[in-house]
């Protein structure tokens, strides 16, 4: 299957400060990514949805001056949590469909997470 | 909200077939059921999607009952490396960009020795 990764995999930080995610799709095109977070031993929860070249859709509830989502091309996407609390330490999942066309998109791929610890 | 309901957990003994039941009582005619597991500290990773049809591959098979309200995924022949938090998802399939992916609370298997 279709390989997206995310980087760093683990980040700590200092409260106040910036941190940047990347996300990609290594050997395919997509136009949507998402952008979930996953609390210890609790399901994952969207925060956005991402398309090439526009805005990005949040979900209810999330922030989006303090979570802020470029999605520059096709197989890049960034998470921005910008002034990190303690409170933002979570496992951030991103997301990719692929891009087929003329076919119903099925394919969803998950990124390997990155986990952030604001200190 | 999510559209499915799974048990909180199940145990299945390594090398027996393991039946993981979901409820989409509202699914409507135009969704799909997938399967998605997520082991510890990964991201998601894709099992297998179905209509109304029941599906198979490599990985497990999908028996959707005949009117679409619940489905069974079936791992044959279990082993440790499947313990894992199964989700059952309902989502349109659509050109394009499409539905979002809304995971529930799962069901944690523990395969056992």
């Amino acid at each position: 299957g279709a390989v997206v990764s995310q980087h760093p995999s683990r980040v700590i930080c200092k409260s106040g400060t910036s941190v940047k995610i990347e996300c990609r799709s290594l050997d395919f095109q997509a136009t949507t990514m998402f952008w979930y977070r996953q609390f210890p031993k609790k399901s994952l929860m969207l925060m956005a949805t991402s398309n090439e070249g526009s805005k990005a859709t949040y979900e209810q509830g999330v922030e989006k001056d303090k979570f802020l989502i470029n999605h520059a091309s096709l197989t890049l996407s960034t998470l921005t949590v910008t002034s990190a609390h303690p409170e933002d330490s979570s496992f951030y999942i991103c997301s990719a469909r692929a891009q087929r066309e003329g076919q119903i998109n099925h394919e969803q791929f998950f990124g390997p997470g990155t986990r952030l610890t604001v200190l | 909200d999510a559209k499915t309901t799974q048990p909180t957990s199940m145990d299945c003994a390594e090398g027996r077939a393991a039946n993981l039941p979901c409820n989409h009582s509202t699914i409507s005619g135009n969704e799909y059921v997938y399967w998605y597991r997520q082991i510890h500290s990964q991201g998601p990773q894709y099992i297998i999607h179905g209509l109304k049809n029941n599906e198979t591959n490599e990985m497990a098979s999908l028996i959707i009952t005949e009117d679409r309200k619940s489905s069974t995924l079936i791992l044959p022949h279990a082993t440790l490396r499947d313990t894992a938090v199964y989700y059952c998802i309902v989502r349109g399939g659509l050109f394009w960009g499409g539905f979002k992916t809304i995971f529930g609370a799962g069901t944690r298997l523990f395969v056992k020795a």
